[in-house]
């Protein structure tokens, strides 16, 4: 069965600080990778998606991801955070190769940039 | 305008009530899905539909149901309300393609009393 984890349920940062949100998945054949934000009080937004091709994927506001097949992982990173990407962020997967199309979401990092 | 709304945005009744959370899209997408989020566990599903004759269950669909009228209207229906059903609902949408890509409504706030 598919399976996404996300090991940090929270991760505290300085602004202009680098962070790391670590995503790791389980499935026995080719995903596709998807990074959600979630603002206090939105829905979820898409940050970026990783479907084939490079493994660096670029999403909106600076972040990025790296899809590493060997490890499974799909961790997000930002070189700077600000005050304003204080959120919640949900790494999901397609694990199947959009047979049956349905994400399985992680349990989410809240993602706490302090002043 | 949003692409996908969601009413109402928040709602409180009490145990044993019905309740329908409505789902509208104007993306012309075919495929809505129906999630709760609960703190620390994430997003799950609890019904899909791929179209307006297509209707299949989620991971915790037990105490829903759904209804989906029209290509862009999707309902879920609590029939007998429970205090454990307090959540946070989403709404999605998807195009038929192998990606899944999803796009959500802002959500509706239900609280069971």
């Amino acid at each position: 069965a598919q399976s996404v984890t996300q090991l940090d349920s929270q991760v505290p940062v300085f602004e202009e600080a680098p962070v790391e949100l670590r995503c790791n998945y389980s499935s026995s054949v080719s995903v596709y990778l998807f990074w959600y934000v979630q603002y206090p009080n939105q829905g979820l937004q898409l940050l970026l998606k990783y479907l084939s091709g490079s493994t660096l994927v670029k999403g909106i506001n600076g972040f990025e991801a790296e899809f590493n097949k060997s490890q499974t992982s799909f961790h997000l990173r930002k070189p700077s955070v600000h005050i304003s990407d204080t959120a919640e962020y949900f790494c999901a997967v397609n694990g199947d190769g959009g047979a049956t199309n349905k994400l399985i979401f992680g349990t989410g990092t809240l993602l706490a940039v302090q002043p | 305008d949003a692409d996908v709304t969601q009413t109402p945005r928040n709602r409180i009744t009490k145990t044993g009530k019905r309740i329908m959370l409505e789902c509208s899209q104007t993306k012309g997408h075919d495929r809505m899905y129906w999630y709760r989020q609960d703190p620390g566990l994430g997003l799950r599903l609890i019904y899909y539909s791929f179209d307006v004759k297509d209707i299949n269950k989620g991971e915790i669909s037990d105490g829903y149901s759904v209804s989906r009228q029209a290509q862009a209207k999707f309902s879920l229906s609590l029939e007998s309300a429970i205090p454990n059903q307090t959540a946070l609902y989403f709404c999605a949408t998807s195009e038929p393609s192998g990606s899944n890509e999803q796009f959500f409504g802002p959500g509706t706030r239900l609280t069971v009393l």
